[in-house]
């Protein structure tokens, strides 16, 4: 079964533009998180998503937003840019909203020039 | 909100030492997990804790979960340079929608 695959792995952007990244979730698993990890401050948590509807969202600006397909593919979007949102944004899947193991991606690691 | 602690932030051990990183929430949880993240890899999920006073053993590691769900610990006996990454815990409060919180890991050094 494949994993949790994202794309693209690596990105270059300029401040004040946006970006899109994608995540496609293990077969099966309905639920997706994004979170965003910078070596200081740990995993910090985005969005939460369930059958296309938004559970959760953790303490980001509005300019950070997402969604999920009804395939439960997920996308994140980040709109204007700044310097301090270069990170590495991981998307983990699980089977549903509960309890359940978080399987993570690889990332996609964004820079802010 | 829920915040998650984790000490401590890092630990270097010679290789064959003990090795332990505590977790505290500010709230009760209804599970504790736990995940190894190698260098330059992504998390990959360790193990589940649900029960109060929950203790589980994977070969080399021991998981414990605190009476009150509040706290919890994953110890490596023996330490060898596979053991090397950041460990996290991570837990979600008892209850419905409510998202998952991780700690801010332990970044574990084995030196042969």
């Amino acid at each position: 079964k494949a994993g949790v695959t994202q794309t693209p792995r690596y990105l270059i952007k300029t401040r004040g533009q946006q970006v899109t990244l994608s995540c496609s979730p293990i077969s099966g698993h309905r639920s997706v998180s994004w979170y965003q990890q910078t070596p200081g401050q740990g995993l910090q948590f985005l969005f939460e998503y369930f059958s296309e509807t938004q559970r959760n969202k953790g303490n980001f600006p509005g300019r950070f937003s997402g969604r999920q397909f009804s395939n439960s593919r997920s996308e994140m979007n980040v709109s204007t840019l700044e310097l301090g949102d270069s990170a590495l944004y991981l998307c983990a899947s699980s089977l549903d909203a509960g309890n359940q193991p978080q399987h993570f991606g690889d990332g996609t690691r964004l820079s802010i020039l | 909100g829920q915040q998650v602690m984790q000490i401590p932030q890092y630990q270097h051990v010679q290789e064959g030492e003990d090795f332990t990183t505590y977790c505290n929430s500010s709230t009760t949880l209804s599970n504790i997990q736990w995940y190894k993240q190698r260098p330059g890899g992504h998390p990959v999920f360790l193990i589940q804790l649900v029960k109060s006073g929950e203790v589980k053993k994977q070969k080399r590691l021991t998981f414990q979960f605190g009476e009150a769900k509040k706290n919890s610990s994953l110890h490596i006996t023996a330490t060898q340079t596979t053991d090397v990454g950041t460990y996290f815990c991570a837990g979600r409060p008892p209850g419905s929608a409510r998202q998952l919180t991780f700690g801010s890991g332990t970044q574990l050094t084995v030196l042969p």
